[in-house]
């Protein structure tokens, strides 16, 4: 696609609640990023893919949080288990070359009640 | 480790006042660097980027020089106007290492009329 696609753009669920967000990166992007924004925060990054692979899942805050990436394309970030403290937008964003930059979809704002 | 620092905001000028909002930086390998916005209710944007020393980055009257000398990666915009309220972040990668955007804490700019 011509950007990056995040769904669904906002989602409110309860406590205790599974949730799991997609990113569709731009076609032939092979990096793959996910990053948490608090309200007035700056970035926190979760975990990154290159192709189906993630190098590094180190910034993923707790084991109730995982990803996954199919077809060097879409990917799904799952929190199980939500807490007040997951409550924040996360931000996907993919890039063709390092050095390009990346290209970020407009986020999931996700609220825990 | 490699780290960036932006100036603290917020920021606030009047319209058609020079804007300058600092960034240095640290960094183990070669860096590019970039400088992202992000506009009330929206996602972040590529501003500008430089890959090399003494490279400018241009974009929407916006420049960044990449000074390997002071480490810096100054954000510069010689008239502001009211839509350019947003928060910046500065940002780096370094060219040998695998993935990750560094990123700044944000700088809130507030242009008033």
């Amino acid at each position: 696609g011509a950007g990056v696609s995040q769904s669904p753009s906002n989602k409110v669920t309860e406590k205790g609640k599974d949730v799991e967000l997609r990113c569709d990166p731009i076609s032939g992007h092979t990096a793959l990023y996910w990053y948490r924004q608090r309200l007035g925060q700056g970035l926190e990054f979760l975990i990154y893919f290159q192709g189906n692979s993630a190098p590094d899942k180190s910034g993923l805050p707790s084991d109730r949080f995982s990803a996954e990436r199919t077809g060097e394309s879409v990917s799904t970030l799952t929190i199980q288990r939500t807490q007040q403290e997951d409550s924040a937008v996360y931000l996907c964003a993919s890039s063709l070359r390092q050095h390009y930059g990346y290209t970020f979809g407009s986020g999931t704002r996700l609220t825990v009640v | 480790g490699d780290s960036v620092t932006q100036m603290e905001g917020p920021v606030t000028l009047s319209e058609e006042a020079f804007l300058t909002i600092n960034c240095t930086y640290t960094a183990t390998g070669y860096p590019s660097l970039f400088w992202y916005v992000q506009y009330p209710g929206e996602g972040l944007q590529l501003l500008l980027k430089a890959t090399k020393a003494d490279d400018k980055g241009s974009n929407k009257g916006f420049e960044a020089t990449y000074r390997k000398e002071t480490t810096s990666f100054h954000l510069e915009k010689g008239s502001v106007q009211v839509s350019d309220s947003a928060v910046y972040f500065c940002a780096l990668t370094i060219m040998d290492s695998n993935y990750q955007l560094i990123w700044g804490a944000g700088t809130k700019l507030i242009i008033k009329p």
